[in-house]
Order: C-alpha cells, then sequence, then structure tokens
C-alpha cells in the first residue's frame, strides 16, 4: 500500500483564483511527479522533481508551477485558474532501484 | 521516440470470460514495462510490472508476459469479475525513468 496523499480530492473554484494542489509522501521517495489527466484518459506528465530543489516541467505545457522543499512535500499551484485548467490531478513518487512509481487518489478540479 | 499502443474500448465483456487486452511498444532500448489500473474515482495502482525480456508479471489473476520479439505486452485474465471493471493503461519506463503512458483502455464487466 503506497502512502501518497492529495488534498483536496475535490476543488471548484472561480476563474481567476490562486489555487495549490498538495501532494505528500511519507516513503522517503527521492522523485515525484504530477500528472495531468481527463478522467479515463491518457496521463500527461506535466512536472518533475528528481530531489529537493531540484524541479523540472514535462512534456504537458502547464501553467503551474511548483516547489520542492522538503522530500516528502511537492505541491503545485495554479496562480489564476481557468476554465481550461478543469482536469483530474494525479501526484506519483518513486524511488530507485525499482522505480515503481506509486500514485496518489488524486485531485479533481474544476474551474468555472 | 519511445511510444505505447492499447487497444481502443471500451472492451465489453461478460462475467467469467476471459479478458486480453493488446499492448505493444516502440522503445530504442530495454524498457520496463507496467500495467496500471484506475477504479472509477480513485487514481492509478500498479497492477504487474516486467523489467526484460520473457518475464512475466501477475497479480490478482492477471498476467502479462515482456514479449521483445513481438514488443509486446499483453494484459490476460482467465476469468474476469465485474470488480474488474476499470480503465487499464500499459506503460513503458525509458532510462531516465519518466513513464510513457499508453491512452487506457476501459474495461466493463456485465454480470
Amino acid at each position: 500500500e503506497a502512502d501518497i496523499y492529495q488534498t483536496p480530492r475535490y476543488l471548484v473554484i472561480g476563474t481567476g483564483k490562486k489555487i495549490t494542489l498538495e501532494c505528500s509522501q511519507t516513503m522517503g521517495h527521492d522523485k515525484m511527479y504530477w500528472y495531468q489527466q481527463d478522467p479515463g484518459m491518457e496521463l500527461h506528465l506535466i512536472h518533475y522533481s528528481y530531489g529537493v530543489n531540484s524541479t523540472e516541467k514535462g512534456d504537458l505545457s502547464s501553467e503551474s508551477t511548483v516547489s520542492r522543499i522538503r522530500t516528502e512535500h511537492f505541491p503545485l499551484t495554479l496562480e489564476s485558474a481557468r476554465p481550461s485548467h478543469t482536469s483530474q490531478y494525479l501526484c506519483a513518487s518513486s524511488q530507485v532501484p525499482t522505480d515503481t512509481q506509486y500514485f496518489g487518489p488524486g485531485t479533481r478540479l474544476t474551474v468555472l | 521516440g519511445d511510444s505505447v499502443t492499447q487497444m481502443e474500448g471500451p472492451v465489453t465483456l461478460s462475467e467469467e470470460a476471459f479478458l486480453t487486452i493488446n499492448c505493444t511498444y516502440t522503445a530504442t532500448g530495454y524498457p520496463s514495462l507496467f500495467w496500471y489500473v484506475q477504479y472509477p474515482g480513485e487514481g492509478l495502482q500498479l497492477l504487474l510490472k516486467a523489467t526484460k525480456a520473457d518475464d512475466k508479471g501477475s497479480n490478482k489473476g492477471f498476467e502479462a508476459t515482456y514479449r521483445k520479439e513481438t514488443t509486446s505486452f499483453h494484459l490476460e485474465k482467465g476469468s474476469v469479475q465485474v470488480s474488474d471493471s476499470a480503465v487499464y493503461f500499459c506503460a513503458l519506463r525509458e532510462s531516465n525513468y519518466q513513464l510513457i503512458w499508453g491512452a487506457g483502455t476501459k474495461l466493463i464487466i456485465k454480470p
């Protein structure tokens, strides 16, 4: 059982608001990831981190930003939410040598 | 670049039927291969994996064999249950540790 948590699980917010999606893991994994996924569809990597103070953009262009100040915490921030940001956001973590990614339950974001 | 192709869904079966979900890949090196499952309203769970050619991953009655000669990693189960209804994702891991995902296959099992 993976110990990776995301809050909130569901968020409905108005256009222009600043939001932060939280992701924490208690497994001590160095690597963490954020994916964007429309329900039941393909996952798109938007950010990843290989350790503290390391962040990179993924394949899908995103207006969000991330930070990695602590190993266990990898929050994602949208400075000004728009309806096009409506989606599900999945956080994952992994560790060498297996590098198997473990996922949180996801945050379903709706921007009105 | 590397890619993963899955059969399109939805796949609809009756309970106790035999399941195959096809997955093929293209890769320049020797990737690890994974099947993840996403139940309705939940995040993804690792179902099984294989790290080298001819390896067989298995879990919860599901199996998949890493076939390098056909670049395939098809998911099979001998007798499906209604509780197996979910979206199944095939993925490969590149040498830089990023996952390349298939588009997902929705499985619907009818009682």
